[in-house]
């Protein structure tokens, strides 16, 4: 089927040190984005890169398509970076499916 | 830009009572409406998508009956939660597209069923 796969699943550091979160999906996507879902829940998207890098601010995000690979690189976190990163990416058909997340904790 | 909106953003209702929530897109041309949901502890999971001329399509284990689902124009969509359960509760997302490019996210709506 078509999968997005996240790891690590939970991910915990001290504040300044380096992030890198990891998405896998089974078919090449046209679009895969990335999402921060907050404790509280909603839902903010950080960047779409279907392929090479981009950057904003501290985040960096690395896609190789024809490994169906995507990463998310968060730099000097702080604790205010706590909570959900979500990969999303497009299946042609109007529709998007999501991985099951990487939880951040990031301790102060 | 390309802004999708979503209200309301938190709601409680009662069991057995129903909830209507909408999401607004500005900015651009909303051919295409999914609506998704995140059970606790769940990732989101699509319930149905709705695009212009086109019937909208559930997915497996959710009905129109359950969630009816209005397209009326291109910058607008809304879900209505029929008979509201505990099981219902969650956030719900509405992504917007244009032409199948890149679909837009709201923030959700939190459904919270007493």
């Amino acid at each position: 089927g078509q999968q997005v796969q996240q790891s690590p699943a939970s991910l915990v550091l001290q504040e300044g040190e380096n992030a890198e979160l990891q998405c896998n999906f089974s078919s090449t996507a046209t679009q895969l984005q990335w999402f921060y879902q907050s404790p509280g829940g909603s839902l903010v998207s950080l960047l779409s890169n279907p392929s090479g890098t981009k950057h904003t601010g501290r985040l960096t995000s690395t896609t190789v398509t024809k490994e169906r690979r995507s990463s998310l690189h968060i730099s000097s976190s702080q604790t205010t970076d706590s909570g959900t990163y979500l990969c999303a990416r497009d299946t042609n058909a109007y529709k998007v499916i999501f991985g099951k997340g990487t939880h951040l904790h990031v301790l102060p | 830009g390309a802004l999708v909106y979503q209200y309301p953003r938190r709601t409680i209702c009662k069991s057995g009572t129903s909830m209507r929530m909408e999401c607004q897109a500005v900015g651009f041309q909303a051919t295409s409406v999914a609506w998704y949901r995140q059970s606790p502890q769940k990732t989101f999971e699509l319930i149905a998508l709705s695009t212009v001329n086109s019937a909208i399509k559930y997915e497996q284990n959710f009905t129109q009956e359950k969630f009816p689902i209005s397209h009326p124009n291109l910058s607008f969509s809304s879900m209505t939660v029929l008979n509201a359960y505990l099981e219902d509760r969650g956030l719900y997302l509405c992504g917007a597209g244009q032409g199948g490019d890149t679909q837009y996210f709201g923030p959700g709506t939190r459904l919270l069923v007493l």
